[in-house]
Order: C-alpha cells, then sequence, then structure tokens
C-alpha cells in the first residue's frame, strides 16, 4: 500500500515556478523527516532536500539551494517543495519519500517508504 | 561529497543463479550507514537494505549484503525472474546523501 501521494508536476517554462505536493495516508508523518528526491526518466537516482519532523530545519542540494523551498504542515500531514527559477536541467520525476525519526549530523537519511512520482518538465 | 561508483553497468544471469553487484566509494563511508534500492521498470524505488546488511521489512532473505569502508557489495542467491531491476546503493553518513549510478540485472 502507498502511503504518499505526489501531485503538482507539468511543464513549464525555463525560469518558471510550479509547487510540488504530497499528501501522506500513513500514521506516523509528524514523527520523521521527509524529503524530495527525484529521477531523470532512465537515469538514476538524486536526492533534492529534507525537512526535519517539526519542520524547523531543512537541507537542500547544492544546485537547488536558493530556488527551492521544502516546507510541511503537520496538521494536514503534507509535503511542500516549492521549486522557483526552474531549469531545463531540473526536468525529472520528483518523489516524495519518508526519512528517518532521528537524524544526527552529519549522517542524513534513507527511504523506506516512496510516492510513486510526478513529472516536472521543463522545456520552452 | 561522497561519490559512489557501482559496478557493472548491466549483469545478466540465468534464474537460480548467485550474483554479486558492487559499490565503491571515494571516501569512507562512516558507520557502514549504505543502503541498497531495487526499482523495477515504472516503479519507485524499494529500499532493500540498510546499515549495509540490514534487510528491510517483507525483504527476502536471497538478498544479502556486506562490506565496510569503501568497498560494499550486494548478492542475490538464487536469482528469480522477479528481480529484473535496477539496484542502486546509497551513503546516508553524510550530507549530501548520494546514490551510485546503478546495476541493471537483466534475466536470461
Amino acid at each position: 500500500e502507498v502511503f504518499l501521494v505526489e501531485s503538482g508536476g507539468g511543464l513549464v517554462q525555463p525560469g518558471g515556478s510550479l509547487r510540488l505536493s504530497c499528501e501522506d495516508s500513513g500514521f506516523t508523518f509528524d514523527a520523521t523527516w521527509m524529503s524530495w528526491l527525484r529521477q531523470v526518466p532512465g537515469q538514476g537516482l538524486e536526492w533534492v532536500a529534507d525537512i526535519s519532523p517539526d519542520g524547523n530545519t531543512a537541507f537542500y542540494l547544492d544546485s537547488v539551494d536558493g530556488r527551492f523551498t521544502v516546507a510541511r504542515d503537520n496538521a494536514k500531514r503534507s509535503l511542500s517543495l516549492q521549486m522557483n527559477g526552474l531549469r531545463v536541467d531540473d526536468s525529472a520525476i520528483y518523489y516524495c519519500a519518508r526519512g528517518l525519526i532521528v537524524v544526527i549530523s552529519p549522517m542524513s537519511n534513507y527511504w523506506e517508504e516512496w510516492g510513486r512520482g510526478t513529472l516536472v518538465t521543463v522545456s520552452s | 561529497e561522497i561519490v559512489l561508483t557501482q559496478s557493472p553497468g548491466t549483469l545478466s544471469s540465468s534464474p537460480g543463479d548467485s550474483v554479486t553487484l558492487s559499490c565503491r566509494a571515494s571516501h569512507n563511508v562512516a558507520r557502514n550507514f549504505l543502503a541498497w534500492y531495487q526499482q523495477k521498470p515504472g516503479q519507485a524505488p524499494k529500499l532493500l537494505l540498510y546499515s549495509t546488511s540490514t534487510r528491510a521489512t517483507g525483504v527476502p532473505a536471497r538478498f544479502r549484503a556486506s562490506g565496510s569502508g569503501t568497498d560494499f557489495s550486494l548478492t542475490i542467491d538464487g536469482l528469480e525472474p522477479e528481480d529484473l531491476a535496477d539496484y542502486y546503493c546509497q551513503q546516508y553518513a553524510s550530507y549530501p546523501a548520494t546514490f551510485g549510478q546503478g546495476t541493471k540485472v537483466e534475466i536470461k
């Protein structure tokens, strides 16, 4: 059973913006780190952003830092990724994934639960 | 950033065979914080193992992994047709989390 469902993908022009959402129908949303990862179809996986359970701490891939913003609403069990200044090389399937309960610096996350993904295409 | 290099790129083997996939890190992976994922065509990745050798919930015992430091491996004992997939290693010892480029397992 898939508890994480992404939405908001689509076609956008370079320089444009898009907001992805992830709804969680599971039971542990506010207890775990949540992440966004992406994958160009036919290529490998790339971590994009993490956010802590309380939403106060976020980490970003260098190439998206300053352009993307991850946020969460624990009351609504939802995760979002605001993507501004989109580039052609941001085109990918974007996955929402559930990380760990505790992350002790400098470690990051691994992900036991993933959504099905939403496709973002940046093209003129 | 820790760069992970997987080999071979593609592996073709027969049902029942044992196959071994390699993952080599550019720097020491502290506390052996390495995970393996399986991704079948058209699906999201599925966690197989974490902390180098601990199987995730529901993962069959034919998937086993080992390693330390910079050299890690995943072995599939008794390959089954349903094991057709791409396999990725991932380190979570430090930010950014990074993935290998993947090994494609084909079934003869």
